[in-house]
């Protein structure tokens, strides 16, 4: 089953572009989906199937998948970007078929 | 737009069964297009997936492996909700319970529209 990696902490000053990685195997094979999370509230879905947006999402906020690796990017980051970000993907061959990264908080310096 | 409420107690005793309902408004819980889905959270386990229902030509349930046990959730189709049932709890069930909408983006669902959450604590 996967195991998905992410960076504890990410930050980055307002303006700049901050990376955060999730790193399994195989993704190649698999689509991976994004939330964020600000505290006390629920996972909000940012990026779907590597690259896609929900309607509302900031076109600020973008995905890749390539080899080993997904990226959530964030470019022009703002103060009410800091919040947690997960990365899940599916695994149907697993016991447990949702998987979810451990979180990277991103700080806005 | 799409929306769901959960509801139920933030409070169990060990060894007895947890229950929450998720009311939908805006879809309907027999979509062919969602499954509806429990997750948790808490500091020591991050988001763990629980388990999903939904219906295709006939309701399935889809469960995680740590919970398959104990856990049970079903559709209501006359409330146009579900709930979930988790038995025999014990002090490493407490967590932040959400419920969420899972609709097919690539090779899995993704997670669209999450419940408020509901903070259940296992304790005497």
């Amino acid at each position: 089953s996967y195991v998905l990696t992410q960076p504890p902490s990410v930050s980055v000053a307002p303006g700049k572009t901050a990376r955060i990685t999730c790193g399994g195997n195989n993704f190649g094979s698999v689509s991976v989906h994004w939330y964020q999370q600000r505290p006390g509230q629920a996972p909000m879905l940012v990026i779907y199937h590597d690259r896609d947006r929900p309607s509302g999402i900031p076109e600020r906020f973008s995905g890749s998948n390539f080899g080993n690796t997904a990226t959530l990017t964030i470019s022009r980051v703002e103060a009410g970007d800091e919040a947690d970000y997960y990365c899940q993907v599916w695994d149907i061959s697993s016991d447990h078929p949702v998987v979810f990264g451990g979180g990277t908080k991103l700080t806005v310096l | 737009q799409v929306q769901l409420q959960q509801s139920g107690p933030g409070l169990v005793k060990p060894s007895q069964t947890l229950s929450l309902t998720c009311a939908i408004s805006g879809d309907t819980v027999s979509s062919r297009s969602a499954a509806w889905n429990w997750i948790r959270q808490s500091p020591l386990r991050g988001l763990e997936w629980l388990g999903r229902t939904y219906y295709r030509s006939k309701w399935s349930n889809d469960y995680a492996l740590s919970v398959k046990s104990r856990i049970i959730i079903n559709p209501d189709t006359s409330k146009n909700q579900f709930s979930l049932q988790l038995n025999s709890v014990t002090p490493e069930d407490t967590a932040v319970y959400y419920c969420a909408r899972g609709v097919l983006a690539g090779t899995g669902d993704a997670l669209d529209i999450w419940g408020q959450g509901t903070m259940v604590t296992v304790s005497s």
